[in-house]
């Protein structure tokens, strides 16, 4: 286990809906990244946050945003969901940012119909 | 052109045989090299970790980098059935990792 958790497990949401997902890292770890992993396919770099800053942007829209908290929790929102949203949405933490190993909760798997 | 390119496979191969996998890349600019397991709808787990070219082995696995080809390889020997899983390769140089597609592998008992 890498001590990091993801809440909820599953989700479905409608065309149009907002949906935020929450993660908590370990304990210590200062630094959260969100990915996102269709079927079949690797992960995508969505945002890095460092200390409640966001870090780094991969190329996803204006309408995926997240928040850090000073607690090592951390929450993916993303607004007007659209069908292709549909995915496992996993978030990694680590102690530092370049160098060091990311470790991954399970994930939230998120259904947009 | 994808900047990670892995064979997405499947790969079957019978218990105690020898599974090879590996990964070609495009960014010069890559230096920290790792593979991942993923188990059906589980987050990936880290198998192996890698800066630079060279060799590197942990039990039944070995990782190889070769960045003059930028391309690396992962190893498993002796391989069981619990070992049936999708590898990822991922590679970085500052602060995303950006992976493969996964390769499927299926250890047949």
């Amino acid at each position: 286990e890498t001590g990091v958790t993801q809440s909820p497990t599953h989700l479905i949401k409608t065309r149009g809906q907002q949906v935020t997902l929450r993660c908590s890292s370990q304990s210590g770890h200062n630094t959260v990244s969100w990915y996102q992993q269709a079927l079949g396919q690797g992960p995508q770099f969505i945002f890095q946050y460092y200390r409640e800053e966001e870090n780094g942007r991969g190329n996803f829209p204006p309408r995926f945003s997240g928040l850090q908290f000073p607690n090592y929790s951390s929450e993916l929102n993303v607004n007007a969901l659209e069908l292709d949203d549909s995915a496992l949405y996993l978030c990694a933490s680590s102690p530092g940012t370049v160098t060091d190993t990311q470790y991954f909760g399970p994930g939230t798997r998120l259904t947009v119909l | 052109q994808k900047e990670v390119e892995q064979d997405p496979g499947p790969l079957s191969v019978p218990e105690g045989a020898i599974v090879s996998l590996n990964c070609t890349y495009s960014n010069s600019a890559f230096q920290y090299f790792m593979w991942y397991r993923q188990y059906s709808r589980k987050g990936p787990e880290l198998l192996m970790y890698t800066y630079s070219s060279g060799n590197k082995e942990d039990g039944r696995f070995t990782a190889q980098v070769d960045k003059s080809s930028k391309y690396i390889s992962l190893f498993i020997r002796d391989s069981q059935p619990s070992d049936s899983a999708t590898y990822l390769c991922a590679m970085s140089g500052d602060y995303k990792l950006s992976f493969g597609a996964g390769t499927t592998v299926t250890v047949r008992a």
